[in-house]
């Protein structure tokens, strides 16, 4: 069964400290996978895409790590802010013929406070 | 539209009614989600549609459940007899085909059955 596993469920953390959020992942054939950030009250919005052959990309003090062969991700932030308060989803997409479909974690809650 | 609309934004319903809620993808987007996400939880999938192919409704929670989608257009997610679990912000995504699909979320609509 296509699965995706995040951790810890919620997390929190002073401000200017760095953390980092798990995604360990079943699904079969992989594609890519993305992290969304979840602002309260709002839609989940992309943050990064990792493909197959990528093992780290920076998106600001946003850095995700690939290892496909274990099937882990992780997302680091660095220097936190209180605005980065969210909650964090690890999206993978299944790979193979035209369909790619999307299965989603259930998310890490972070709260930053001051 | 530029983006995901979904309508209501808010809906305060009496238990044992029924409700429906709409969902206006963006326009060329072959993929459409449904999702649930009751108050600190993490998103619950209910039902994926994929162009012209037989939808995936493996997350439907109960027959009371269903949704329907003509082609490529708008989704509508329907809740027979409401009951008070079924609170909850009911979210809709919708992504392109291809090798690395972004879902794209609406706002939500926030239903509460009293």
């Amino acid at each position: 069964k296509n699965q995706v596993e995040q951790s810890p469920q919620s997390l929190i953390i002073l401000e200017g400290k760095n953390c980092t959020l798990q995604c360990n992942y079943t699904v079969s054939p992989f594609s890519n996978l993305r992290w969304y950030k979840q602002d309260t009250g709002r839609g989940p919005v992309s943050l990064t895409i990792m493909t197959f052959s990528e093992n780290t990309k920076s998106n600001g003090r946003y850095t995700a790590t690939l290892d496909a062969d274990t099937k882990q991700s992780s997302l680091h932030i660095t220097a936190s802010q209180l605005s980065d308060s969210a909650s964090y989803i690890c999206v993978v997409s299944l790979g193979g013929g035209s369909n790619y479909k999307l299965t989603f974690g259930k998310g890490t809650l972070l709260t930053v406070n001051p | 539209g530029a983006g995901v609309s979904q309508s209501p934004s808010n809906k305060v319903t009496e238990k044992g009614k029924d409700v429906e809620l709409r969902c206006d993808p963006i326009s060329g987007h072959t993929a459409l989600y449904w999702y649930r996400q009751r108050l600190g939880q993490g998103l619950e999938f209910l039902i994926y549609f994929q162009g012209n192919s037989a939808p995936d409704k493996s997350g439907l929670p109960s027959d009371r459940f269903s949704a329907e989608r003509t082609g490529e257009s708008v989704s509508t997610l329907t809740i027979q007899r409401t009951q008070q679990e079924d609170s909850a912000v009911y979210l809709c995504a919708s992504s392109k085909q291809g090798r690395a699909p972004e879902a794209f979320f609406g706002q939500g609509t926030r239903l509460t059955v009293v």
